[in-house]
């Protein structure tokens, strides 16, 4: 079946770790994004990538950082600067034009 | 500064109901308009609106944009148990493929 993964579901970082959220998508979408999404509040674009080996900051990209060396995979690493990881996460794939978005079903990060 | 606004924040009524879900804009280079439902985890995909005054239909949901006044709305009619759910719209920018989305409408529905 065609979709996007994404791994863990759930997720606990201690203080000073580094994590990383995987997400895969076999749609042959162009165009990458990761969400997140905090209580009471829409969700909001952290980077994306619309090709391989490139990327751009959304609106929250500090404290955290992104790759694409593969079209199907693009990981999430939330670093230790970031200093209010705890969040839902969300990762989602379109055409290279924007067209529709589709989600993964969200990594729950929590802090110990 | 680009932003969607979704009314009311959350609303309960009772099954059989019906409801109005409403999205207001204010975006430069506007595309497209998104609707999603989020329940219990990812947001799933319902409509995406491009021209105005077209309706889009699919069972009890209804949607229609107007590109003039900058908003949206989301119709459920004979609302059900399962229609519970956050309502999240979207706003698809024609400028580096980004999307604003809204706070989302938190619809409850009584049996």
């Amino acid at each position: 079946d065609g979709g996007i993964t994404q791994s863990p579901k759930y997720l606990f970082r201690k203080e000073g770790q580094n994590v990383t959220l995987s997400c895969e998508q076999n749609l042959n979408h162009d165009a990458m994004y990761w969400y997140r999404q905090d209580p009471g509040q829409g969700l909001r674009l952290i980077y994306y990538s619309q090709i391989v080996n490139d990327f751009q900051k959304g609106d929250i990209a500090e404290g955290y950082s992104v790759s694409r060396e593969k079209k199907e995979s693009f990981p999430l690493t939330v670093t230790s600067a970031q200093k209010n990881p705890t969040a839902f996460y969300l990762c989602a794939s379109s055409n290279q034009r924007g067209e529709t978005q589709y989600f993964g079903p969200g990594t729950r990060l929590l802090v110990l | 500064e680009d932003k969607v606004v979704q009314s009311p924040l959350s609303l309960v009524v009772h099954e059989g109901d019906t409801v109005t879900l409403n999205c207001s804009y204010e975006v430069t280079n506007f595309r497209s308009l998104l609707w999603y439902k989020q329940e219990k985890k990812a947001p799933t995909f319902l409509f995406m609106l491009t021209s105005s005054g077209i309706e889009k239909k699919s069972g009890r949901l209804s949607s229609i944009l107007d590109k003039k006044e900058l908003f949206s709305i989301l119709n459920i009619t004979a609302t059900q148990t399962g229609d519970s759910a956050v309502y999240l719209c979207a706003v698809d920018m024609n400028r580096d493929d980004k999307i604003i989305f809204g706070k989302g409408t938190r619809l409850h529905i009584l049996p």
